[in-house]
């Protein structure tokens, strides 16, 4: 069974700090990676996807991809408290399927 | 604003009522999803839809009947509901183009109680 495996928190960090989010996946077929972000009874919303082992950076955000170790992680800089949320990790199976993580709680306190 | 436009937002219901939850994607996609998203799970995808045919059904219970007229609208009907089928359910949309990256986009959910 395809999963994606995510540690469900919650992950505390000070504001102004560094975030790290990690995921894990099992399908080694899988070839893109997306990571949402979910506010509590909100959507999931898009912030990055990656594809290419290494590094993907968009403004505060980092993705980072270890396709032989599987796992993907993110890293959010300078931590506002308007990032906490849910953050969930996907990953694409054939048929442009994607199988989610169950999410990790990030809390940045001020 | 996604362009992904669910109704209800909410729904409470009964286990004998008969109801539909209602999903409208204004991007030009081409597939569309339902997903399930209970407490402390992760999201369940229950069926798919690629150019208007279903291509996916993961052993989802019959009282949960999809339904997708054209590439922009998607219907979920419920029937005869269990109180364990209370949750939100997400559509999503995107454009499946080959090995093109398939980015979804959810809409904001309908909360559904089922009493």
């Amino acid at each position: 069974q395809k999963e994606v495996e995510q540690n469900s928190g919650p992950l505390s960090v000070p504001e102004g700090a560094i975030a790290s989010l990690n995921c894990t996946y099992s399908d080694r077929g899988s070839q893109s990676f997306f990571w949402y972000r979910q506010y509590s009874g909100k959507s999931p919303e898009l912030i990055m996807f990656i594809y290419s082992n290494g590094d993907k950076e968009d403004g505060r955000f980092t993705a980072q991809l270890n396709k032989a170790s599987q796992y993907v992680s993110l890293l959010i800089r300078d931590s506002q408290p308007s990032d906490s949320a849910t953050y969930l990790c996907a990953a694409d199976n054939a048929g442009n399927m994607l199988t989610f993580g169950g999410g990790t709680r990030l809390m940045v306190k001020p | 604003e996604t362009g992904v436009t669910q109704t209800p937002r909410h729904l409470v219901m009964g286990m004998t009522n008969k109801k539909s939850l209602k999903c409208e994607q204004h991007l030009g996609h081409n597939a569309m999803y339902w997903y399930k998203q209970s407490a402390k799970k992760p999201l369940e995808l229950m069926f798919v839809y690629s150019l208007e045919e279903r291509v996916e059904n993961n052993s989802v219970p019959s009282r949960f009947s999809p339904e997708c007229p054209n590439s922009s609208h998607l219907f979920l009907h419920l029937h005869t509901l269990q109180p364990e089928d209370s949750a939100l359910y997400l559509c999503a949309s995107s454009q499946v183009r080959g090995t093109a990256i398939n980015i979804q986009y959810f809409g904001a959910g309908t909360r559904l109680s089922v009493l």
